[in-house]
């Protein structure tokens, strides 16, 4: 069973609107993790955090911003899409300080951008 | 800098065959080394991990990997594929914090009747 949610599961909107992806767990994890993922193509991560009011970005350049106002909580934000937004957006959690946990991975959003 | 290899982006048995999916991995300290499977409009699974304790590790679902410090390796086997294997294969390295995770580009695991 996921103890880590994300909403929608699949959005398609129209260009130059504004997108909240959102992510939450229940496990109490202070790093979580956004990554974008495309067919056939390895993860990139796009923005991660280390616990609350703690936001960096990823390897991967993003247009989106995130927060971390609360633990449980890591929405992913895109002001104004467009169709090169396309793609799968994955939201993990792991671990508490420094400790070496596998990442849990929600069910991730489908975006499609049209 | 840390990463990981995955060799064929395709792999196809039969039912009931040898499953083996590769993974090699570049890291200049020892590394956290995990496998994940993916289902179709699923997030990742995770199979198993290494964490420097046995070097043969046993995941779920039958699956295990054996780390190989000589060769850089981490590979995934099964001895006897079944049909509900079928899915993306992802192997993945951390640093010793487990801030950051690095994976690999997948392999997709097709499972022949």
């Amino acid at each position: 069973e996921a103890d880590i949610y994300q909403t929608p599961r699949y959005l398609v909107i129209g260009t130059g609107k504004k997108i909240t992806l959102e992510c939450s767990q229940t496990m109490g994890h202070d790093k979580m993790y956004w990554y974008q993922q495309d067919p056939g193509m390895e993860l990139h991560l796009i923005h991660y955090s280390y616990g609350v009011n703690s936001t960096e970005k990823g390897d991967l350049s993003s247009e989106s911003t995130v927060s971390r106002i609360r633990t449980e909580h890591f929405p992913l934000t895109l002001e104004s899409a467009r169709p090169s937004h396309t793609s799968q957006y994955l939201c993990a959690s792991g671990g508490t300080g420094k400790s070496n946990q596998p990442q849990h991975f929600g069910d991730g959003t489908r975006l499609s951008i049209l | 800098a840390q990463s990981v290899t995955q060799l064929g982006s395709h792999v196809s048995v039969s039912e009931g065959a040898l499953v083996l999916l590769r993974c090699n991995y570049s890291s200049s300290v020892p590394p956290y080394l995990f496998w994940y499977v993916q289902y179709p409009n699923q997030g990742l699974q995770l199979l198993l991990k290494y964490t420097s304790a046995a070097t043969l590790v046993k995941g779920i679902n039958g699956f295990e990997a054996e780390f190989k410090k000589s060769e850089t390796s981490f590979h995934l086997t099964k001895p006897s594929a079944h049909m509900s294997d079928a899915a993306e294969y992802f192997c993945a390295v951390s640093s010793y914090t487990g801030n950051q995770f690095y994976f690999g580009t997948g392999t997709s695991l097709t499972v022949i009747p």
